[in-house]
């Protein structure tokens, strides 16, 4: 059974640091680009990041560039997310998903249940 | 960047009836090298993540229930739920996929 867990939200200040991360299992990790979509509280869905299956290559909405950054250890079966300079406007419910196809289809057949990120002083 | 419009923002339908939801893309999301429509709907219910029911504007996921289908091309596609049942009452949001992701704003369907 494919199963994605995230860990590491949090209350965290405006201009904080924060990682994410998604413990992924029960399919072969490496065979997958893997992304963050994100949910503001009461709001629609955002795609924020995807990187490839080595981790040679990512990219990120133009919202986010420069102050987050995805990466994955394949020898751990994780996803990462860090997030720097952190606005109120971050705060959202952070989606781990799993891209359907090897090549990057970027579409998304798994999520996990999400991490709730809260920027506020 | 291809803008995602949903419609209606919500609907009210009886258990049994159809349900149809809307999708507009700003720009054409048929890619001419394979003729596919880079289009799939998701079905989100309160407090869990989304699911993903279609893809490729029309293709049923393994396990989805018949009664949803999807149709469309180019630039208008429509998520149809042929008889509503309660467990239906959800967001409904369509995706892009022909370029960088984006989400339409999302349908809510209730009884």
């Amino acid at each position: 059974e494919v199963q994605l867990v995230e860990s590491g939200g949090a209350l965290v200040k405006p201009g904080g640091s924060l990682r994410l991360s998604c413990a992924a299992s029960g399919f072969t990790f490496t065979n997958h680009w893997m992304h963050w979509v994100r949910q503001a509280p009461g709001k629609g869905l955002v795609w924020v990041s995807r990187i490839d299956s080595g981790g040679t290559s990512t990219s990120y909405a133009g919202s986010v560039k420069g102050r987050f950054t995805i990466s994955r250890d394949n020898a751990k079966n994780t996803l990462y997310l860090q997030m720097n300079s952190l606005r109120a406007e971050d705060t959202a419910v952070y989606y781990c998903a799993r891209d359907v196809g090897p090549g990057g289809a970027y579409y998304f057949d798994y999520w996990g249940q999400g991490a709730l990120v809260t920027v506020s002083s | 960047d291809i803008v995602m419009t949903q419609s209606p923002d919500s609907l009210a339908v009886s258990l049994g009836e159809r349900a149809t939801i809307n999708c507009k893309s700003s720009q054409s999301i048929l890619h001419s090298s394979n003729n596919e429509n880079y289009l799939a709907w998701y079905q989100q219910k309160p407090g869990q993540p989304p699911k993903l029911l279609i893809s490729w504007a029309s293709t049923r996921e393994s396990g989805v229930p018949d009664r949803f289908s999807g149709s469309g091309s180019e630039t208008d596609f429509t998520l149809t739920i042929s008889s509503l049942q309660a467990e239906d009452v959800a967001v409904y949001y369509c995706q892009q996929y022909y370029s960088a992701p984006n989400f339409g704003p999302g349908t809510k369907v209730d009884i």
